[in-house]
């Protein structure tokens, strides 16, 4: 019930393509959806996140996709770059009450220059 | 841009020894987290911790893990007697607001056990 499930493990892309990495969660009670970027011997930090009352939020070449329904959400990088070679987590958690964030498996993602 | 540090970066202990992972986090913040990740897995969290108290903890934070805040600064991680598999990257995290917005993470801690 509290897991979220995300794919694929690894992801080659080249220069300029589209990223795509997919996630899945079972509990409804889930309300705030992030996504981490986190390159080596670095911690995890925020890319950008979404709410459940809107299908799309896009902040520069970033985007992310929500379907409610389907209980899954995307996240879109558009013409990658190799600097955004690194490893992504998608995440959820409850807005009120717990304030522990539920991580995917996370996806290394290499941009071939 | 403010910044959570931990220290070490690096530590390695025998089995069956204590543990310290100090964490300072971002000066205004209130809310305070650690987590983990182990080598090639996802990161999972052990701990929050608000007004001088754990507000939820994981099944993962056994009676061998605490936290403290001692002073008005550090935020620490207590593994009493590490084993094998307490092997992994700890990270402390915080927030200047209840619910999972506006995390900041530190660069973590590698702990091995040998």
């Amino acid at each position: 019930q509290q897991q979220v499930k995300q794919s694929p493990q690894s992801l080659i892309v080249q220069k300029g393509g589209i990223s795509i990495i997919n996630c899945a969660y079972e509990n409804t009670a889930f309300d705030y959806f992030p996504w981490y970027q986190q390159f080596p011997g670095k911690g995890p930090a925020l890319l950008i996140a979404i709410r459940p009352d809107v299908s799309e939020k896009k902040e520069g070449r970033f985007t992310i996709s929500f379907n409610k329904s389907a209980k899954q959400f995307s996240l879109h990088i558009m013409d990658s770059q190799p600097g955004d070679s690194a490893t992504y987590f998608c995440a959820a958690s409850t807005i009120q009450g717990a304030q522990k964030l539920v991580f995917g498996q996370g996806t290394r993602l290499t941009i071939n220059p | 841009e403010p910044e959570v540090t931990q220290t070490p970066s690096h530590q390695v202990t025998q089995m069956g020894q204590e543990v310290i992972l100090r964490c300072v986090p971002i000066s205004n913040h209130l809310y305070f987290y650690w987590y983990r990740q182990i080598l090639g897995q996802k990161v999972e969290f052990l701990v929050s911790f608000y007004n001088n108290e754990i507000s939820e903890k994981s099944e993962i934070f056994d009676d061998q893990f605490s936290v403290e805040r001692p002073d008005g600064s550090n935020f620490t991680l207590k593994i009493r007697s590490t084993k094998l598999e307490d092997s992994a990257m700890y990270f402390c995290a915080s927030s200047d607001r209840q619910g999972a917005y506006g995390y900041t993470f530190g660069s973590g801690t590698r702990l091995t056990v040998v």
